[in-house]
């Protein structure tokens, strides 16, 4: 079995200032790992992912992940963010193992403000 | 952008009535899934299927049945809908080992409302 934790439900930032997203996964088998992002009246799409090798991931939109394994931890990060930022993440981890079925945490409210 | 479509992109509907959900994918991926998405729990896997004819329950099956008769449709189904069932519902796709990629693609959503 597998879980993630977004622990913050809410993230209220300035424009032009970094941001950190916190995800911590628990799993008893090698993991996937992978960010996704969506805005209003959207589905989702991905941010970036990590399946192995270098554990610094970087994705789209100058967003960045770091995987930490002894951590449990998947950060999302971004060194300056834009209203346009603005959205819901999410976080998800999948088994390697081939089921291909992801858990995905309760999501993190992204606000940027002017 | 990842050829899947969802119909219809939104309906209200009477309790007890019946309600299919419809996931279309032009991208021949082998994995289809139907998740649920409420405020506060996230994205809920309710049927997920791994090929034509092959469909495996997720966390919150209870009250929805799904077939795939053919690669590229996946359709969901509510035998009666409560208003429990109230939500926006997102259908997935992934072509899993394929190519070595493994994220999923999702559709637009679809918004339904059980009165």
């Amino acid at each position: 079995a597998q879980s993630v934790t977004q622990l913050d439900s809410q993230v209220p930032v300035f424009e032009e200032a970094p941001v950190e997203l916190r995800c911590n996964y628990s799993s008893s088998v090698s993991v996937y790992l992978f960010w996704y992002v969506q805005y209003p009246n959207q589905g989702l799409q991905l941010l970036l992912k990590y399946l192995s090798g270098s554990t610094l991931v970087k994705g789209i939109n100058g967003f960045e992940a770091e995987f930490n394994k002894s951590q449990t931890s998947f950060h999302l990060r971004k060194p300056s963010v834009h209203i346009s930022d603005t959205a819901e993440y999410f976080c998800a981890v999948s088994g390697t193992g081939g089921s291909y079925i992801p858990t995905f945490g309760r999501g993190t409210s992204l606000i940027v403000h002017p | 952008d990842a050829g899947i479509t969802q119909s219809p992109r939104h309906k209200v509907t009477e309790t007890g009535t019946p309600v299919t959900l419809r996931c279309h994918q032009t991208e021949n991926h082998r994995y289809m899934y139907w998740y649920r998405q409420d405020p506060g729990h996230g994205l809920r896997l309710i049927h997920y299927s791994y090929g034509v004819k092959d469909t495996d329950k997720g966390e919150v099956s209870d009250g929805y049945s799904v077939s795939r008769s053919k690669t590229e449709d996946f359709l969901l189904t509510l035998e009666s809908a409560t208003s429990s069932q109230t939500s926006v519902y997102f259908c997935a796709i992934s072509p899993g080992s394929a190519g070595g990629s493994y994220e999923q693609y999702f559709g637009p959503g679809t918004r339904l409302t059980v009165t």
